[in-house]
């Protein structure tokens, strides 16, 4: 089955940039998608097609992928940001989640 | 109000079945491909099978493949997971989502849990 590595956690400090890591096998054959989840809540896609914004995500998120790893930015990351995070490759014949990172804004 | 709703979850023994399914509402059921997640608490979460608007082409996570099937009733509006031969790993709580235009998952349901335990 096809594996994605991501960091288990990362800290930032309120106001400054959130950087989180995905990488993967030829990973840059594939579209990479992000979630956050909040705690007792369902995961809300943040980010497909490796760097494009659902409706409704604020624009201080954003994605880029360069060769096999993805990267989820975060902005100005605010108190509300703090969740866990899981980045997902996504083809014609592959689903697979990475392991998460749990960020922590304090 | 666009949603999907999980029901069938429960108790189980190893080797025994059950099957799920998620009623979806509020949307064009039968134009969307869709998937089944399952999530032990405090944990990542682990996909573990895909089916495409029709039903005609179906995916399946190693950890699954030849215990559990997918499929879906357009009429219904329904996705169902039937599982068999469960395994003690395979406890989780289990989300049907459905899969967004352009790739990742738009809409999850709250899951349902699946405990297997003898």
């Amino acid at each position: 089955s096809y594996e994605l590595t991501q960091p288990p956690s990362v800290s930032v400090s309120p106001g400054q940039t959130a950087t989180i890591t995905c990488s993967g096998d030829n990973l840059g054959a594939k579209y990479c998608c992000w979630y956050q989840q909040k705690p007792g809540q369902s995961p809300v896609l943040v980010m497909y097609q490796n760097s494009e914004r659902p409706s409704g995500i604020p624009d201080r998120f954003s994605g880029s992928k360069s060769g096999n790893t993805a990267t989820l930015t975060i902005r100005g990351t605010q108190t509300m940001d703090e969740a866990d995070y899981f980045c997902q490759a996504w083809d014609i014949n592959t689903r697979s989640f990475g392991g998460g990172t749990k960020l922590t804004v304090l | 109000e666009v949603q999907l709703v999980e029901s069938g979850g429960g108790m189980a023994r190893p080797g025994g079945s059950l099957r799920l399914s998620c009623v979806a509402s509020g949307f064009t059921f039968d134009g969307s491909g869709m998937s089944w997640v399952r999530q032990v608490p405090g944990r990542g979460l682990e996909w573990i099978s895909a089916i495409n608007w029709s039903g005609g082409s179906r995916l399946y996570a190693d950890s699954v493949k030849g215990r559990f099937t997918i499929s879906r009733d357009n009429a219904k509006s329904t996705l169902y997971l039937q599982m068999d031969s469960l395994r003690g790993e395979d406890t989780a709580s289990y989300h049907c989502a459905k899969d967004a235009l352009y790739g990742g998952y738009d809409l999850w349901g709250q899951g349902t849990l699946v405990t297997v335990s003898s």
